[in-house]
């Protein structure tokens, strides 16, 4: 089973600021990778997909890279309505398997 | 419109057997590349990936519950239907069914249904 680890569990920036969120996997998982966005009492909502690949709908400050085993998510000026929990999450290999999340917490 | 809602029992008791319904709209199970999965979310905790139906029926299962698990679908009825046996307290969450297609994320959602297990 692949192990996704993100960091850091917390992160705490100033609105305007950009955001660097991070996701390894323990094996390769080519670019198979999905970022989420889970705001209190609702469900994820699909941010990116493919590592770099912007869902409908998902303004251009959010941007994914990374291939293999690191990723990374970065918010580029952060609104207001981005302080959220973040999750990454591979479809590469069975069994799927979600990172622990990083929390991004207005600072 | 794609649209997914959960629904079954919001408390079930120690050792009972939960079974969840996702009925869906929007699109079709049995277009190439469909599949419908579910997810959980203990409170307070982080997302953990249960079980996926596609649209050739294949089935896969998370490693851990797997013994447990049992997917199955019902295209006629645009539902996706989850059992998980021997319900323990541990197994308390939100449960979520979500749209996956061609390798592009869970694009869909539903709005999720908590399950509690107590006796």
């Amino acid at each position: 089973e692949i192990v996704m680890t993100q960091s850091p569990a917390t992160l705490s920036v100033s609105p305007g600021e950009r955001a660097t969120l991070s996701c390894r996997a323990s094996q390769s998982v080519s670019s198979n990778l999905a970022w989420y966005q889970q705001k209190p009492g609702q469900a994820p909502r699909l941010l990116i997909y493919g590592a770099s690949t912007r869902a409908t709908g998902i303004p251009a400050r959010f941007s994914g890279s990374g291939s293999g085993t690191e990723f990374t998510l970065t918010i580029s000026s952060l609104q207001s309505e981005d302080f959220a929990v973040y999750y990454c999450q591979q479809y590469n290999n069975w069994p799927l398997t979600f990172g622990q999340g990083t929390k991004l917490e207005i600072k | 419109q794609v649209t997914l809602r959960e629904s079954g029992p919001a408390l079930v008791k120690p050792t009972q057997t939960l079974t969840l319904t996702c009925t869906f709209s929007g699109f079709s199970l049995s277009t190439s590349g469909m599949c419908v999965s579910w997810i959980r979310q203990p409170p307070g905790k982080a997302l953990e990936w249960l079980a996926l139906i596609d649209w050739d029926d294949d089935k896969y299962y998370s490693t851990s519950l797997k013994t447990r698990l049992t997917i199955s679908k019902d295209t006629s009825k645009n539902q996706v239907v989850l059992t998980m046996t021997n319900m323990d307290p541990v197994d308390t969450a939100t449960y979520y069914c979500a749209r996956i297609r061609g390798g592009r994320g869970f694009d869909y959602w539903g709005q999720g249904t908590l399950v509690t297990v107590s006796s």
